[in-house]
């Protein structure tokens, strides 16, 4: 069972188009992060958000933690090919890292 | 490239037998995190090491052992393998921050036929 649930599980959208994926658990954490992994690599963090309510930017991606500090989201404004990738993300608590079973996302050319 | 280094990259071996995986941290780092990946079970955490001691287990099998030698690099013990231990197995380290951030190896891709 995981702890933190991670939906959708697949998204396949057309370069430039929007898209969202949502991290949620029942627990409170410390601080959230979120991890993309490319085929055959492994995961590399992204950011990492801390503060109930926390919203930061990278580039195109935006992040969001929830005021509960239960659940988070990450924005892509106007994907491209090399956004492909899975997006996991991973609760914090007492040093512990809990993952999501992640969403795999797939931008078309 | 994240600094953590593992080897080796691919390893094939048949049920019964025994592998050994290994993991060098980034520069610094004192803490070693081995997971395991396989496609219907996700990211799942094996187990911890920080400075040579077992920090924290996840869902290590009695089959699984692991250790940190005294240079910081760790080594992952499987043994009796079966099929199903086929999977991806990644080491992380970390600096012990408040927030852990984990810096991911390539892997070690198992396939046990």
């Amino acid at each position: 069972t995981q702890l933190l649930e991670q939906s959708p599980q697949f998204l396949s959208i057309q370069e430039g188009e929007n898209l969202t994926v949502y991290c949620n658990s029942s627990s409170v954490f410390s601080s959230l992060q979120w991890y993309r992994q490319e085929p055959g690599e492994g995961p590399v963090l992204l950011v990492t958000v801390v503060t109930g309510g926390e919203v930061k930017k990278l580039k195109r991606l935006t992040f969001q933690f929830g005021d509960a500090r239960k659940d988070s989201s990450l924005h892509i404004t106007a994907a491209q090919p090399g956004d492909t990738g899975l997006y996991l993300c991973a609760g914090v608590d007492d040093y512990k890292l809990s993952f999501g079973a992640g969403t795999t996302v797939t931008v078309r050319a | 490239d994240s600094g953590v280094t593992q080897t080796p990259k691919h390893l094939i071996t048949a049920t019964g037998q025994r592998v050994t995986l290994r993991c060098s941290p980034r520069s610094g780092d004192l803490s070693v995190y081995w997971y395991q990946q396989s496609l219907d079970q996700g990211l799942q955490f094996l187990i911890q090491y920080y400075n040579g001691e077992e920090r924290a287990k996840g869902n290590i099998l009695e089959r699984f052992s692991a250790q940190q030698f005294p240079d910081l690099h760790s080594e992952l013990n499987l043994s009796s393998l079966e099929l199903g231990d086929s999977a991806l197995y990644f080491c992380a380290s970390s600096s012990w921050t408040r927030n852990n951030e984990q810096f991911f190896g390539p892997g070690t891709r198992l396939t046990v036929l």
